[in-house]
């Protein structure tokens, strides 16, 4: 079975402009997060997207965005980039919405993304 | 969710016993324990949860003392696939504003030698 698979896996950006990340969960999973990770740090929650709806959303500017696809996949988008956004993107899929001991939420690869 | 406390990192000798402590002092009586890893350059992945009994499965065992204000992850026989970060959190496991939120501390880095 296919697991968490995102896209692009690396990816070269300058300061200004404007990336979207792609994420795929596992099939049957209707809900997808998104976690920012820099490097040195844990993991930090951006959004929680659940049946094409926002249902979480961590302490991050506006200039970052999601959406859901009726196909469950998602997309990240950040505008306007700054070097501090440079980090491991993680998106993580589950059944449900919250984290029950059925709902696991498993991680896909990431996409390391560099702003220079 | 509670906030946890990890040592920065621990060394195993292959074969042997890796013991993981986590304390977590302010859990509440809806709040599980989870376990998290994560290999290098990979993303997480689950290990084990419990509430307050002691809990075992092909991965590990967890052990959260009787006043669960820690608990323990036990890696059986250490190999050096285990090397990792192992993120101890404390989490309840209700709906509302917390979803599916996972909260990462920095963890434990994991080094297991030959």
């Amino acid at each position: 079975d296919a697991g968490v698979t995102q896209s692009p896996t690396h990816l070269i950006k300058t300061r200004g402009q404007h990336v979207t990340l792609r994420c795929s969960p596992i099939s049957g999973h209707k809900s997808v997060s998104w976690y920012q990770q820099v490097l040195g740090q844990g993991p930090q929650f951006i959004f929680q997207y659940y049946e094409k709806e926002e249902r979480g959303r961590g302490n991050f500017p506006d200039r970052f965005s999601a959406r859901q696809f009726p196909n469950y996949s998602s997309e990240l988008n950040v505008n306007a980039l700054l070097l501090g956004d440079s980090a491991l993107y993680l998106c993580a899929s589950s059944k449900g919405l919250t984290s029950t001991v059925y709902n696991e939420q498993f991680f896909g690869p990431g996409t390391r993304l560099t702003v220079l | 969710d509670a906030k946890t406390t990890q040592p920065p990192s621990m060394d195993c000798a292959e074969g042997r016993a890796a013991n993981l402590p986590c304390n977590h002092s302010t859990i509440s009586g809806n709040e599980y324990v989870y376990w998290y890893r994560q290999i290098h350059s990979q993303g997480p992945q689950y290990i084990i949860h419990g509430l307050k009994n002691n809990e075992t499965n092909e991965m590990a065992s967890l052990i959260i003392t009787e006043d669960r204000k820690s608990s323990t992850l036990i890696l059986p026989h250490a190999t050096l696939r285990d090397t990792a970060v192992y993120y101890c959190i404390v989490r309840t496991n209700a709906g509302g504003t917390s979803y599916g939120k996972l909260t990462f501390g920095q963890g434990t880095i994991l080094t297991v030698h030959p």
